[in-house]
């Protein structure tokens, strides 16, 4: 238990489904991030909320769409995505403060499947 | 920019083998150094860390000591066992001269590790 939750763990849609993906961090934490893992290729960082406001896009698609209502919760809204976009995505949380340590906090992940 | 540079798997090993993972990094500034732990249908867990030159991270038998001179920051365990099958990644954590932290990281592509009995 790391303190980061996330749901659903497995999602299956269709390319012209509308879904959402949900984490919720329970450590107090002011900075959250959603990473995409794919198949053999490193983590990718999509986006970064500090404080609720977005301050990183890594020039993701507008497929996805993220939200952070408040500093526990993070979500990620999904439309028209394609087969590609299949992999499991991490969110992660962190305490953003003076000194050097930026350790991240993930959750267990939500396994997509895009049909 | 920031890199991280892992050395390619699948690893396999037999049980009580000597574990080796290496790691090499670009970065500016004064970046943190980390090991993760990616066990099946999990997310990843922090192993260890290590925040300046020659500090050496370690936990469950696991230890990586940070090389500035060499910008590596090899993993290395004595004996595995077979519940050491994982995936490891390599990361990085960028701060400036003050020392704040930036709070991304920056992943290796993940080193599979398989123990056998």
């Amino acid at each position: 238990e790391t303190g980061v939750t996330q749901t659903p763990r497995h999602l299956v849609m269709g390319m012209t489904n509308k879904k959402s993906l949900k984490c919720e961090q329970h450590l107090g934490h002011n900075a959250m991030y959603w990473y995409k893992q794919s198949a053999k290729k490193p983590l990718e960082l999509m986006f970064v909320y500090n404080f609720k406001e977005q301050t990183e896009n890594n020039s993701v698609p507008s497929r996805f769409s993220p939200e952070c209502p408040n500093s526990s919760h993070l979500f990620l809204h999904l439309h028209t995505l394609q087969p590609e976009d299949s992999a499991l995505y991490l969110c992660a949380s962190s305490q953003r403060k003076q000194g050097p340590t930026g350790e991240l906090f993930f959750g267990e992940g939500s396994r997509l499947t895009v049909l | 920019g920031n890199s991280v540079t892992q050395m390619e798997g699948p690893v396999t090993l037999s049980e009580e083998a000597f574990l080796t993972i290496n790691c090499t990094y670009t970065a500016t500034g004064y970046p943190s150094l980390f090991w993760y732990v990616q066990y099946p249908g999990e997310g990843l867990q922090l192993l260890l860390k290590a925040t300046k030159a020659d500090d050496k991270g370690s936990n469950k038998g696991f230890e990586a000591t940070y090389r500035k001179e060499t910008t590596s920051f090899h993993l290395e365990k004595g004996s595995v066992q077979v519940s050491d099958s994982a995936v490891y990644f390599c990361a990085l954590s960028g701060s400036n001269a003050g020392g704040t932290s930036y709070g991304k990281l920056t992943f290796g592509q993940g080193t599979i590790l398989t123990v056998h009995p």
